[in-house]
This record gives structure tokens, C-alpha cells and sequence, in this order.
């Protein structure tokens, strides 16, 4: 079955803590790796995909084939990081659709 | 360049009400998506066309939820009749044909079913 898996509904950091918001993937075939996010009162916008392997907003994330993880990380979070991620998949026949996972909410405390 | 625009921004509606939702994709995309996201959980894809062609219908509950992409353009996605467990925001989403996956996402328009 295809599934992406996001353990932690929320979490809690103090600004320039690190911060790795965790994805797990099931898929049978190569998917393409994307990270969502949602800042308050805006639309859902592309955060980075793993094929790009650029850092964007000081957030990278590493795709884990044997793991089936594609991590989210940032060395040092901010206040403005602050929002909701969703991790998502999409497979070489399916169109572009995406299969999401429920979502992290980060919380960057000053 | 203007994004993909839906309305209405809310909406409240008593069960077995019937109700519809608009969606201007951006300007030459081919793809457009429809999904649904109930609260605390992602989006969930409803259906998928291409140009004016459905490609993908499959979690779309037919019984009650229809959805058309008519001149291949704006779409519209409807509901009749409602249900309590339709409460949810309904994002519309496209995507260029043959160009990355990514996808560009609307405001959303959010149900409350009453």
C-alpha cells in the first residue's frame, strides 16, 4: 500500500534548537519526494522536492532509500519556521497526485 | 502570476443540503486536482482531470460528490446531499502537463456541514 507516515502531530522547539521533522514512506517503485508547508492564514505552498537537492529556508532533506525516511532538517530553527509540514509522494504513473502524510505541526518558541 | 483562485472562502450547510465549490486553476495548466483535507489529517486527493478528461476517481464517493472540468478550464466540485463527515476544507490544486510534479494550491474553501 502507499502510505506516508508522519509520527509527531507537533513539535515544540526553542529558536536556534535543531529541528528534524521525521517522514516515513511505503511505496513499491521509485516516488518522488515532496515537503509541503502551510504558514498560518496561507495557502499550501512547495517547500523542496528530493529530486532538486537544494536547500531552501535554510531546510534540507535527504531521501533514504533503505530507510524508506525522507527527513526534514534545519540546523538552527526560527520563529518565522513556525507552521504546519506535510511530506508527500507521488509515483511515475500517477499523474502528479499525491498521497500526503497527516502532517507535523513545528512550534519555534523565542 | 495570479494563483489558483476558489470560492467560496467558507461555507455552512444543514445535512442532505446539496453545495458547490468553484475552481480557476492557474492559466494553462492542464492539470487540476481536487482534494479533500479533514481536520488534523493531509489531503486526500478526490479526483484528478486532465484538460477536460477525468484521469483519476477512484476515492471520489460517486454517490454523492460529482465533479466537471468542462471546457477544460474552471472546474466545479459538488455535493448532494451532505453528510455530517463532508465538514472538511476542499483544496483544488493544478499542475502543468509534462512539466515537475509540483503542485500549486488554492486557499481552500471550507465546509461546515450542520
Amino acid at each position: 500500500a502507499q502510505r506516508v507516515t508522519q509520527p509527531e502531530k507537533l513539535l515544540s522547539v526553542f529558536k536556534g534548537a535543531p529541528v528534524e521533522l521525521k517522514c516515513n514512506y511505503s511505496y513499491s517503485g521509485s516516488p518522488e519526494l515532496f515537503w509541503y508547508v502551510q504558514y498560518s492564514r496561507q495557502r499550501l505552498q512547495l517547500l523542496l522536492r528530493h529530486i532538486s537537492r537544494e536547500s531552501i529556508k535554510g531546510f534540507t532533506a535527504d531521501l533514504n532509500k533503505g530507510e524508506t525516511s525522507f527527513h526534514l532538517k534545519k540546523p538552527f530553527a526560527q520563529e518565522e519556521d513556525s507552521a504546519m509540514y506535510y511530506c508527500a509522494l507521488t509515483g511515475g504513473n500517477q499523474g502528479g497526485k499525491l498521497i500526503f502524510g497527516q502532517g507535523t505541526e513545528l512550534s519555534v518558541k523565542p | 502570476e495570479a494563483g489558483v483562485a476558489q470560492s467560496p472562502r467558507y461555507k455552512i450547510i444543514e445535512k442532505r443540503q446539496s453545495v458547490a465549490f468553484w475552481c480557476n486553476p492557474i492559466s494553462g495548466h492542464a492539470t487540476l486536482y481536487w482534494y479533500q483535507q479533514i481536520l488534523g489529517q493531509g489531503p486526500k486527493l478526490l479526483i484528478q482531470f486532465q484538460n477536460n478528461g477525468v484521469v483519476d476517481d477512484s476515492q471520489l464517493p460517486k454517490d454523492r460528490f460529482s465533479a466537471e472540468r468542462l471546457k477544460g478550464v474552471d472546474s466545479t466540485l459538488k455535493i448532494q446531499p451532505a453528510k455530517l463527515e463532508d465538514s472538511a476544507v476542499y483544496l483544488c490544486a493544478s499542475r502543468l502537463a509534462g512539466g515537475d510534479n509540483e503542485q500549486f494550491f488554492g486557499p481552500g474553501t471550507r465546509l461546515t456541514v450542520l
